[in-house]
């Protein structure tokens, strides 16, 4: 069974551009996750689709982070324009059934200069 | 602050046990996880534990669960080299949603 798939792993961009990421879910998995992993941090949540709907989205700074699921399978994360506070690690996971095992990948590095 | 809070870092012997301890704010919480993280990867789920449980054992790991003291640990048994990694636990709140400590790095030495 494939994994979760995201690209890029890494990305380099200076402040103020634009960036985007690409999360491709576990087959069949109804729900998926963006997270925010700052270095030396744990995880954070940045917002939650069931289906092509979103479920939560309160941590996700709405005047420069966007995020869509189109058609309830893959899903992109924007950011635009980027702050130095950006750099992190963008983790994206999918889950299924009511025990919440997520499935992480691998993540997408993002450097802000 | 961390609505969830670990130590920063553990060191064992190879061989030796690791206890690792987790504190968590959310009476409520249903489920709560033990993710393990290696370098450059993201997250793998080690094991879980339901809310009215006292211990769940799975082969080497071995989670004790306080709910009175909102205390969560995760014990590995003979602590072997490829058991170096950040391990975060994680509560779950409404909807699903995960709340993760700033993760535990250990370290083992052979």
């Amino acid at each position: 069974e494939a994994g979760v798939a995201q690209s890029p792993r890494y990305k380099i961009i200076e402040k103020r551009q634009s960036v985007a990421f690409w999360c491709n879910p576990i087959s069949g998995h109804a729900t998926l996750y963006w997270y925010q992993q700052i270095l030396g941090q744990g995880p954070k949540l940045l917002i939650q689709f069931q289906n092509n709907g979103v479920v939560d989205d309160s941590q996700l700074p709405k005047d420069r982070f966007s995020a869509e699921r189109l058609k309830g399978v893959d899903s992109t994360l924007k950011i635009q324009p980027a702050k130095l506070e950006d750099s992190a690690v963008y983790l994206c996971a999918s889950s299924l059934g009511q025990v919440n095992e997520q499935f992480f990948g691998p993540g997408t590095r993002l450097t802000v200069l | 602050g961390e609505d969830v809070e670990q130590s920063l870092f553990l060191s064992v012997r190879e061989g030796d046990s690791s206890v690792i301890n987790c504190t968590y704010t959310d009476s409520s919480s249903t489920y709560l996880y033990w993710y393990k993280q290696e370098p450059g990867a993201g997250l793998q789920l080690l094991t879980y534990i339901f809310s009215n449980m006292d211990m769940k054992q799975d082969q080497r790991l071995t989670v004790l669960l306080n709910k009175k003291d909102k205390h969560l640990s995760l014990r590995i048994a003979d602590t072997q080299t490829g058991d170096s990694a950040i391990y975060f636990c994680a509560e779950e709140k409404a909807g699903n949603m995960l709340t993760f400590g700033g993760g535990t790095r250990l370290m083992v030495k052979p």
